[in-house]
């Protein structure tokens, strides 16, 4: 079990310019969610798919954030137009939702951005 | 809509001894399930309980137990036996569709 991996775990950026963050998820799981922590707070809900289809977007969430799974399987979140309000830890999340019905998360160990 | 209230945003407790955290929710729905979650130091997010609304009996999981309150909405963690490696965030979370979680409580056990 090689449980949820995120790609970059660590990036630093100047305003203004894109990102791109990568989750792979444990490989049976069909849902995928994506989480912003800033320090010394909960995990804030941003976005969540179930195998390719994106169910519910916050409305927190700027448009220039988006996000894919385009085969079910990674995802990517990408930020457009970075703010130094976007620096945050970005985490990833998966689960299986049929048989077990646990709806339990697996964690990623997340991105850290740091907008400059 | 889902919230999550943890009142304590500190706690501490010298090892061995117990500690309660408290945790409020509010939720529409009648299916839902309720979550401890800890985070260690610079470690990633790790399941420490869970509490499947439907059932009236509080879950356990060795040192870790809950106090599951459906009509008050409460659910508080009780941490038995405190060990240093129980120093993280705690976070409380409820899931519907989606996982919900509330602000955390640090908890600091000291030796």
């Amino acid at each position: 079990d090689t449980g949820v991996s995120q790609d970059p775990r660590h990036k630093i950026t100047k305003r203004g310019q894109n990102v791109t963050f990568r989750c792979d998820p444990i490989s049976e799981h069909n849902r995928l969610y994506w989480y912003r922590q800033t320090l010394g707070q909960g995990p804030e809900f941003l976005t969540y798919f179930q195998n390719e289809a994106q169910l519910e977007k916050s409305r927190l969430l700027s448009d220039r954030f988006s996000a894919e799974r385009p085969k079910g399987s990674f995802s990517t979140l990408e930020i457009q137009r970075t703010e130094q309000g976007d620096s945050a830890m970005y985490l990833c999340a998966s689960s299986l939702t049929f048989l077990a019905d646990t709806y339990e998360l697996y964690f990623g160990p997340g991105t850290r951005l740091t907008v400059t | 809509a889902q919230t999550v209230t943890q009142s304590q945003p500190e706690m501490s407790v010298q090892e061995a001894e117990t500690v309660t955290l408290s945790c409020t929710y509010d939720t529409s729905e009648n299916n839902y399930y309720l979550f401890w979650y800890k985070q260690p130091p610079s470690r990633q997010m790790i399941l420490v309980i869970r509490q499947e609304a439907y059932k009236q009996q509080n879950a356990t999981e060795n040192r870790f137990s809950v106090n599951f309150q459906k009509a008050a909405k409460s659910f508080s963690l009780k941490i038995s036996d405190s060990q240093l490696g129980d120093t993280a965030m705690y976070f409380c979370a409820s899931h519907t569709d989606k996982l919900i979680f509330g602000t955390g409580t640090r908890l600091q056990v000291f030796p």
